[in-house]
């Protein structure tokens, strides 16, 4: 059964700072990994999609990485702002299972002025 | 494109009475799921569609009911509602790539 964890699980960070948030996976027969965005109340916004076969993928400030051999992922966060503060959610989906995505708890950002 | 939308959006219910949350996509997605979310445990897949009849249980099914007549729409239906089921729901849908999520039902049972 794949078990997801995600560290750290709260972070505080002036903004401008850029930051890693991490994502460990215990089975890496992953099909892709995807990670998301959740405000307060809110349901969950994709940020970036890794297919199994890549290493890495951008999207504006966000870079994310996959080394599915050892069952990691991060997201690199560059010039934090205020407005990126909410839970960022990781979640792979196991080969032949495609639909189905397996989460960790998150990590909630909190990026002050 | 509205996406994936949700019906309600809040719903309180007492213990033993049944109701279906409901899940519409206007993407022509063929893979649809539902999750729950509850504090400090993530969010748990209950039941999932690869396509219009095709229906599977995910990681926590006991309780719900799924049907899939229609690509657009996946309903949930609580049987009897029990408090343990007091939680967030999820919709989801994809094509084997990004996963979009509705804003959720928020579910108080008592």
């Amino acid at each position: 059964k794949q078990e997801v964890t995600q560290i750290p699980a709260a972070l505080s960070v002036p903004e401008g700072e850029n930051l890693v948030l991490n994502c460990s996976f215990t089975d890496s027969a992953i099909y892709n990994l995807q990670w998301f965005r959740q405000d307060p109340g809110k349901g969950l916004t994709s940020l970036l999609l890794i297919q199994s076969s890549q290493r890495e993928q951008t999207s504006g400030r966000l870079n994310a990485s996959l080394d599915k051999s050892s069952g990691r992922s991060t997201l690199y966060i560059a010039a934090s702002q205020p407005g990126d503060s909410a839970t960022y959610l990781c979640a792979p989906s196991n080969t032949g299972t495609a639909s189905k995505l397996t989460f960790g708890t998150g990590t909630r950002l909190q990026v002050t002025l | 494109n509205a996406g994936v939308t949700q019906t309600p959006k809040f719903q309180v219910l007492k213990t033993g009475q049944s109701m279906t949350l409901q899940c519409a996509q206007d993407m022509n997605h063929e893979y649809m799921s539902w999750y729950r979310q509850d504090p400090g445990m993530g969010l748990r897949l209950i039941h999932y569609s690869v396509g219009a009849g095709i229906t599977d249980q995910g990681e926590v099914p006991n309780g719900y009911n799924v049907s899939r007549s229609t690509t657009e729409d996946f309903p949930l239906r609580l049987l009897s509602a029990a408090p343990s089921q007091t939680s967030v729901y999820f919709c989801a849908s994809s094509n084997l790539g990004t996963q979009y999520f509705g804003p959720g039902t928020r579910l108080l049972v008592l």
